[in-house]
């Protein structure tokens, strides 16, 4: 059973362009969760999907973000026009079930370095 | 609200020295407790988990307690290795916050042979 995967691992942009990241679940898992590690921090939520729907996304900076996990596809992160703050690891987890008890698996993360 | 607040880093300890990263937490509802382990340039693996008071989760011969009366879940390890050398999380998932995961900090850990 394959893990959840993202890619790409590393990503480079300059400022202004777009950063377009991607997470497939865990077979069976229908519950997405995008997290944002800054260097030197802790892991802080970003939001919460499930097929076609965004749950919960409370942690996502007002603008330039979006997420969307379509019926068909991976999940996918969108950051438009891109700033040196956006620069920082990006993981995805998954969960077959919503439940406290539950554990997240996650990715290896996106590594993004705007220049 | 929810929290973790996690030990400081970093932590150096020579082979088979005796462990113990602090953790404790703040939450509403009824959380259950995570560690998880990031190796250099990879995601977060879990190491063990507990969901009730009480409750005592053990891998890889790491322990940690779901101490409610302290808030607290400490890691503990008797014996490190080089290989245990990497980054520590720890984590709380609560009823009321729609599953998703406060982490502490981090606590990165050395093992020197």
């Amino acid at each position: 059973n394959a893990g959840v995967m993202q890619n790409p691992r590393h990503l480079v942009r300059r400022r202004g362009q777009e950063a377009r990241l991607r997470c497939s679940p865990m077979k069976g898992h229908s519950h997405v969760y995008w997290y944002r590690q800054l260097p030197e921090e802790g892991l802080k939520f970003m939001v919460y999907l499930q097929k076609e729907n965004i749950i919960d996304e409370s942690g996502m900076p007002k603008e330039r973000f979006s997420a969307e996990f379509p019926k068909e596809g991976p999940s996918i992160l969108r950051i438009q026009q891109v700033v040196r703050g956006d620069s920082a690891a990006y993981f995805c987890a998954s969960s077959p079930l919503v439940s406290t008890q539950e554990t997240q698996y996650f990715g290896p993360g996106t590594r993004l370095l705007v220049l | 609200g929810n929290s973790v607040t996690q030990m400081e880093g970093p932590v150096t300890l020579s082979e088979e020295a005796f462990l113990t990263i602090n953790c404790t937490y703040t939450a509403t509802g009824y959380p259950s407790l995570f560690w998880y382990v990031q190796y250099p340039g990879e995601g977060l693996q879990l190491l063990l988990k507990a969901t009730k008071a009480d409750d005592k989760g053990s891998n890889k011969g790491f322990e940690a307690t779901y101490r409610k009366e302290t808030t607290s879940f400490h890691l503990e390890k008797g014996s490190v290795q080089v290989s245990d050398s990497a980054v520590y999380f720890c984590a709380l998932s609560s009823t009321n916050t729609g599953n998703q995961f406060y982490f502490g900090t981090g606590t990165s850990l050395t093992v020197i042979p």
